[in-house]
């Protein structure tokens, strides 16, 4: 089945290192993309998406691209800050239809 | 985007009793929504997905006489936890799609307590 796998954290950076977090995907089809974030307490927010290969995806500095010959979507940011703490998660969809799937997350620190 | 709301955000009750969970889509309509549980530091666990005017259809392993949803309107979808016990405690968390967006937004999730 379809399937997500990212990689294992804790993730602990100093402030203004540069991010990169692992995700593969295993799919029957060609699926859209997305990472959320979740900070603690809270529900998912969008952070971005790409709907097919080679797209990439940006917001707040993040950045991902749709590799469909890896079938990767790694997350990146030149520069991390104390306030991008949070846990992240790859996830892809079929479909409109289809709920999400999503990867385990990666929990990221940030210190000063 | 498109808003999503859930609600009570926490709740505490007692091991036996019945929660109900709400979930609101307040700037779109949603013929289908979808039910999530997440342990503590783990991932999200698909329970459900609500239909608009049917029957849940719920992923294997969850007891759906527990765990009733019922998506009565367009905008609103609820999830009872009938007959609470204390390893039901998690945080439950809803989301729906626009249309036929691939994008999926979520409330903000609900932690439940049962003692």
């Amino acid at each position: 089945g379809d399937s997500v796998t990212q990689m294992e954290g804790p993730v602990t950076l100093s402030e203004e290192a540069f991010l990169t977090i692992n995700c593969t995907y295993t799919a029957t089809g060609y699926p859209s993309l997305f990472w959320y974030v979740q900070y603690p307490g809270e529900g998912l927010q969008l952070l971005l998406k790409a709907t097919k290969a080679d797209d990439k995806g940006s917001n707040k500095g993040f950045e991902a691209t749709y590799r469909k010959e890896t079938t990767s979507f790694h997350l990146e940011k030149g520069s991390v800050q104390v306030s991008d703490s949070a846990v992240y998660f790859c996830a892809l969809s079929m479909s409109s239809g289809y709920a999400l799937n999503f990867g385990k997350g990666t929990s990221l620190l940030v210190t000063p | 985007g498109a808003v999503v709301s859930q609600h009570p955000s926490w709740v505490i009750c007692k091991s036996g009793t019945s929660v109900k969970i709400e979930c609101r889509s307040l700037d779109f309509q949603a013929t289908t929504m979808f039910w999530y549980r997440q342990f503590p530091k783990q991932s999200l666990m698909l329970m459900a997905t609500s239909n608009e005017g049917s029957k849940a259809t719920y992923e294997q392993g969850v007891e759906k006489d527990k765990f009733l949803i019922n998506h009565a309107s367009l905008t609103l979808s609820t999830l009872t936890v009938t007959s609470a016990h204390p390893e039901d405690s998690s945080f439950y968390i809803c989301s729906a799609r626009v249309g036929q967006g691939v994008e999926a937004f979520f409330g903000q999730g609900t932690r439940l307590t049962v003692v």
